[in-house]
């Protein structure tokens, strides 16, 4: 079963209009961070916004903010004031807690391909 | 600061090649290191993890091995390339007690089998 699911592979906005990115997610762990990524055509990873498990309040940086609704399992992403820049692959991530002797592992959606246009 | 650094940036390689990409990372001890692999219009896939020297664990079977010869070097490599492992590969750290969004991904390395 997918763990992590990205519904909208591609999605279209105007410039300086929100967007919102769904993920969902599926774990027994009640310890776990979710995490988005931006993507641009170079292919670095750039880290955008973390909300952690028993984190009271949804997560925000500057013009990003997740949607962390905990019952649900899910966790999007808002994306304010929507520039040309912005246009990008956006991964959802999720990390779990570590068993004895491994390492905790981010597990990832397949994307959303975000175009923001004029 | 801690840094971490991968290369090859790109390669072409023809299919029965060797493969060998190379991730080290400087400023910290102790890491967590990890290789992912996006295969194109895909998501990252995790290939190996490492929690010390010559410790690997692998997460999918593959025609892929990695190895951790020193305490921050991570190193992919293949005897023989197959079309299948074109791609995007990026190598990755955690400090050893992973807390918060504490993982740093290195500049990633375009392979394409020929």
């Amino acid at each position: 079963a997918q763990k992590i699911t990205q519904t909208q592979p591609g999605m279209f906005v105007q410039e300086k209009e929100a967007v919102t990115l769904d993920c969902t997610y599926d774990t027994s762990d009640p310890s776990y961070g979710l995490f988005w990524y931006k993507q641009p055509s170079s292919g670095e990873m750039i880290f955008l916004i973390y909300q952690g498990s028993y984190d009271q309040q949804n997560a925000t940086e500057g013009r990003y903010s997740l949607n962390f609704q905990k019952a649900r399992k899910s966790a999007n992403l808002v994306i304010s004031a929507s520039q040309l820049g912005d246009s990008a692959m956006y991964f959802c991530a999720m990390r779990e807690a570590a068993g004895t002797g491994t390492a905790s592992k981010l597990t990832f959606g397949t994307g959303t391909r975000l175009q923001v246009t004029l | 600061s801690q840094t971490i650094h991968q290369w090859p940036a790109t390669l072409v390689q023809p299919v029965g090649s060797p493969l060998s990409l190379e991730c080290t990372v400087e400023g910290t001890s102790n890491p967590n290191l990890y290789w992912y692999r996006q295969a194109a219009g895909r998501g990252l896939q995790l290939l190996f993890y490492s929690v010390g020297i010559g410790q690997i664990s692998s997460e999918v079977p593959q025609n892929l091995s990695a190895s951790r010869p020193q305490d921050r070097q991570f190193i992919l490599s293949s005897k023989k390339l197959l079309l299948s492992d074109s791609g995007f590969y990026l190598c990755a750290w955690t400090p050893r007690r992973l807390a918060g969004n504490t993982i740093y991904f290195g500049e990633g390395s375009w392979l394409t089998v020929v």
